[in-house]
């Protein structure tokens, strides 16, 4: 596997469901981030952990739960979701936080 | 407060023509770094060139260039040549003081006609 991968590539869960989406880098980065991607709306940055401590949380609800056991693995864990969290779930990643990030191919989740 | 403004939300461009997506940026940072990513429908966002402000030279990658214009605070793409695979949405995004956070702009969808 090489660079930033994602799985799975595509969720659908009820809205009483846990689920957990997965992201793997192989780049040898030290920081991993977490954006959603909703219709119509830029693309908004979630979660950043630097040197798998979190530095970063925007305001997300508490219903996504990030996790970072090391530098090459991030999850995102779902739980009582909404319908409008239905998105495409892109996760990146970079050498350090000033460095250019690249992504993985993304989660696209459908909540019912 | 940071913006990224992409005017254009789609374009038509024959194979084989240049192509300019346009950006203008805000902010009040002194140092900031600008960047260029394609999203095909797989959903996958691809790096594609980056600029840094204090760059005295326009950013080139093969067929990509940015047009810098830092007293406009502009940052276009150029596409030379462009290829049917360049059919994709294309993201203009900024990077300012707080390192870690990019913002990113709403997009412009570039098809491209054979």
């Amino acid at each position: 596997e090489t660079g930033v991968t994602q799985t799975p590539r595509h969720l659908v869960m009820g809205m009483t469901n846990k689920k957990s989406l997965k992201c793997e880098q192989h780049l040898g980065h030290n920081a991993m981030y977490w954006y959603k991607q909703s219709a119509k709306k830029p693309l908004e940055l979630m979660f950043v952990y630097n040197f798998k401590e979190q530095t970063e949380n925007n305001s997300v609800p508490s219903r996504f739960s990030p996790e970072c056991p090391n530098s090459s693995h991030l999850f995102l864990h779902l739980h009582t979701l909404q319908p409008e969290d239905s998105a495409l779930y892109l996760c990146a990643s970079s050498q350090v936080v000033t460095d250019t990030q690249y992504f993985g191919p993304g989660t696209r989740l459908t909540v019912l | 407060a940071q913006k990224i403004t992409q005017t254009q939300p789609g374009m038509f461009v024959q194979e084989k023509e240049a192509v300019t997506l346009d950006c203008t940026y805000d902010t009040s940072d002194p140092s900031y770094g600008l960047f260029w990513y394609k999203q095909p429908s797989s959903g996958e966002m691809i790096f594609l060139i980056y600029q840094g402000s204090y760059d005295q030279q326009n950013a080139t990658e093969g067929r990509y260039s940015l047009n810098f214009q830092k007293a406009r605070k502009s940052a276009n793409l150029v596409i030379s040549a462009s290829q049917l695979g360049d059919s994709a949405m294309y993201f203009c995004a900024m990077r300012g003081s707080s390192a870690s956070k990019i913002i990113f702009g709403s997009g412009t969808r570039l098809s491209i006609r054979p």
